[in-house]
């Protein structure tokens, strides 16, 4: 069955340092899309693609970058972990702009 | 597993019932809406969607309702079962771009 995936499931780390999540879809979904979601704040979207080698920027960008260079994966990296980006990220798929999206499990990273 | 949100509003119902949750969305140019399921722990999971051309659509045990008038969302689920607690959320869509998500409701099923 097609599926989305996301690694590592927890992952603490300290301020400063580089961190790169991975999320990897066997729907061959063009779109991809990364979130974070924090308490009162719901779902916020950091990143974007519509296709491979298409990255747009979400509403909370700022300290996150993505590539896309196959279909399958979109790893989200922060620069330079901060304590503001303690929070769980969910990467999501979908077939098309105006389908629903499918989502992983979720990473759960904290920042100390 | 992960907090979705301590501070959601919450809607307990007994094991059975019929469970109604609203959704005010916020565009009035949106035209597809989804509503979405999270337990604990997981990301969110599809349940059901509407576009703007219709005012109903049912799944299994699921209904939802859109009244674009008032920018009115439900979801209506139907014998409601513990395996229903979760939070759920609706997401509204504007000409298949970017998705807009609610903060959500949190279902509470008693036994």
């Amino acid at each position: 069955d097609a599926e989305i995936t996301q690694s590592p499931r927890h992952k603490i780390t300290e301020t400063g340092r580089q961190v790169t999540l991975a999320c990897h879809q066997t729907w061959n979904h063009n779109n991809m899309f990364w979130y974070r979601q924090d308490l009162g704040h719901g779902l916020r979207l950091i990143h974007y693609s519509y296709g491979v080698q298409d990255t747009n920027k979400g509403e909370v960008s700022d300290g996150y970058s993505v590539s896309r260079s196959n279909t399958e994966d979109l790893p989200l990296t922060l620069e330079s972990a901060a304590s503001s980006q303690t929070s769980v990220y969910f990467c999501a798929s979908s077939q098309a702009q105006g389908y629903e999206q499918y989502f992983g499990p979720g990473t759960r990273l904290t920042v100390t | 597993g992960e907090s979705v949100g301590l501070h959601l509003p919450t809607l307990s119902v007994q094991e059975g019932d019929n469970s109604i949750i609203n959704c005010a969305y916020s565009n009035s140019a949106s035209d597809y809406f989804i509503w979405y399921k999270q337990e604990s722990g997981k990301g969110p999971q599809f349940i059901i969607d509407i576009r703007s051309n219709m005012d109903k659509r049912q799944g299994q045990r699921v209904t939802v309702l859109l009244n674009k008038t008032v920018k009115h969302l439900s979801l209506q689920i139907a014998a409601t079962q513990p395996g229903d607690s979760a939070v759920y959320f609706c997401a509204e869509n504007v000409r298949g771009f970017k998705t807009i998500f609610g903060a959500g409701t949190r279902l509470f099923v008693k036994a």
